[in-house]
């Protein structure tokens, strides 16, 4: 079936530096998207959300874009911290499916000092 | 955001018992709430789709019997695993909605 995959399993960022997670999604009917940060045995924290209606919205620090056209999306931290060291999924909601999501399979980032 | 609870934190239980894990919205009513399964290094997987005051809504491949899920009140939505097995043993999340998903911190079970 459709799903939400991601470009690279793991990236490595030097701490100062910016980082850019990417996100794959291949059903045209998702009209909402969300970037999770899941540390080890913790839950899934909310970073930041995206509408379909929207190709770009920053929060602190991050910024996430979509492009519709080819169904990708990005989330970019900037100045990455130690404490941003997690893996990081995106979700996707599909239009008129209810509220549940698919995730994709996350990358792993590394911050190194 | 909006904060989710989850207990236990974690289970150990022998094989052939039921563990029920709890998910609480502490400071919003969720009229939805999810719950997930995380095997280790994998992602979330959508089990079912809790609704306040009526049945659950399933997942294909997710087993309803074995799997209860009831949702009382607008902020509690509980998880029973019954007759649990080995392969069982996994990360337990839930999630309640306001505006987006808001997840608890997960129930770490381990079935012997």
């Amino acid at each position: 079936g459709e799903s939400v995959g991601l470009h690279l399993p793991t990236l490595s960022v030097q701490e100062g530096d910016n980082s850019i997670i990417n996100c794959a999604y291949s059903n045209s009917a998702s009209d909402y998207f969300i970037w999770y940060k899941q540390e080890s045995g913790k839950g899934p924290q909310f970073i930041i959300d995206i509408r379909s209606n929207m190709d770009k919205r920053q929060g602190q620090r991050v910024t996430v874009l979509l492009n519709k056209t080819v169904k990708h999306l990005s989330l970019q931290i900037a100045a990455t911290q130690p404490g941003d060291s997690a893996v990081y999924f995106c979700a996707e909601n599909i239009q008129n499916s209810g509220y549940a999501l698919n995730f994709g399979k996350g990358t792993s980032l590394l911050v190194t000092p | 955001g909006a904060v989710v609870s989850q207990h236990p934190s974690w289970v150990i239980c022998k094989s052939g018992t039921s563990v029920k894990i709890e998910c609480r919205s502490l400071d919003f009513q969720a009229t939805t709430m999810f719950w997930y399964r995380q095997f280790p290094k994998q992602s979330l997987m959508l089990m079912a789709t809790s609704n306040e005051g009526s049945k659950a809504t399933y997942e294909q491949g997710v087993e309803k019997d074995k799997f209860l899920i009831n949702h009382a009140s607008l902020t509690l939505s509980t998880l029973t695993v019954t007759s649990a097995h080995p392969e069982d043993s996994s990360f337990y999340i839930c999630s309640g909605k306001q505006e987006t998903q808001y997840f608890g911190p997960g129930t770490r079970l381990l079935v012997l």
